[in-house]
């Protein structure tokens, strides 16, 4: 089945390491996603790591893939006030014809001071 | 390069009314995603549309109908709206055979 697990709540002192944690149901899936989301914004596309990869390092932002427990990680160093969203962790299933994306039901990150 | 736009930004209907949202995707984006976020949760898709075909429908009612136009420019229509509906929806846009789906700022529809 098509199902993403999240914790939902993360709270993190700001300069500290945040880690965001997702585990996925879906085998079939070709592309994991982390996306950010501002209150009252859309979705901002964060990074993403295709699934025959461990990890995938952007700036500040480090992607940990295990496939074989599917399970998911983003670690974002020196985390700021700005950083403070909600977080949601998605897949595509790559079974569909359609560019569908299944998403978890979010992290929200607070920071403290 | 503008991003993803959505129109209305907040509408308010009644029970049983219909309602059309709009959206234009990022320039030489020739597919379109609808998603439904409500509040507390994460998005879960609807349509997508590419060239003006449906390539794919989620776990929605007939209520929900969409159609992409010529200029890939895509509408959200919902018939006899219920209170459930009420959400943010949000459109995404993507290159043919992307993997990377742009969303606009989405449409808050409150349903009373």
């Amino acid at each position: 089945g098509e199902d993403v697990e999240q914790s939902l709540f993360l709270s993190v002192r700001e300069g500290d390491s945040s880690v965001i944690n997702c585990t996925y149901t879906d085998s079939s899936s070709t592309y994991l996603y982390w996306y950010k989301q501002e209150p009252g914004a859309g979705l901002q596309l964060l990074t993403y790591i295709f699934s025959n990869m461990d990890m995938k390092q952007d700036q500040r932002l480090t992607v940990l893939l295990n496939k074989k427990d599917k399970h998911l990680s983003l670690r974002i160093a020196d985390t700021q006030t700005g950083d403070s969203a909600i977080y949601f962790c998605a897949y595509d299933p790559g079974y569909s014809s359609a560019s569908k994306i299944i998403f978890g039901s979010g992290t929200r990150l607070s920071i403290r001071p | 390069d503008a991003g993803v736009t959505q129109s209305p930004t907040h509408l308010i209907k009644t029970r049983g009314q219909h309602v059309t949202l709009r959206c234009s995707p990022i320039s030489g984006h020739k597919s379109v995603s609808w998603y439904q976020q409500v509040l507390g949760q994460g998005p879960q898709f609807i349509f997508q549309y590419y060239e003006k075909e449906e390539r794919g429908r989620g776990n929605f009612p007939d209520r929900f109908s969409a159609r992409q136009f010529p200029n890939y420019s895509s509408e959200l229509n919902v018939n006899a709206l219920l209170l459930g509906d009420s959400a943010l929806y949000l459109c995404a846009s993507s290159l043919p055979g992307g993997n990377e789906q742009f969303f606009g700022p989405g449409t808050r529809l409150t349903v009373l």
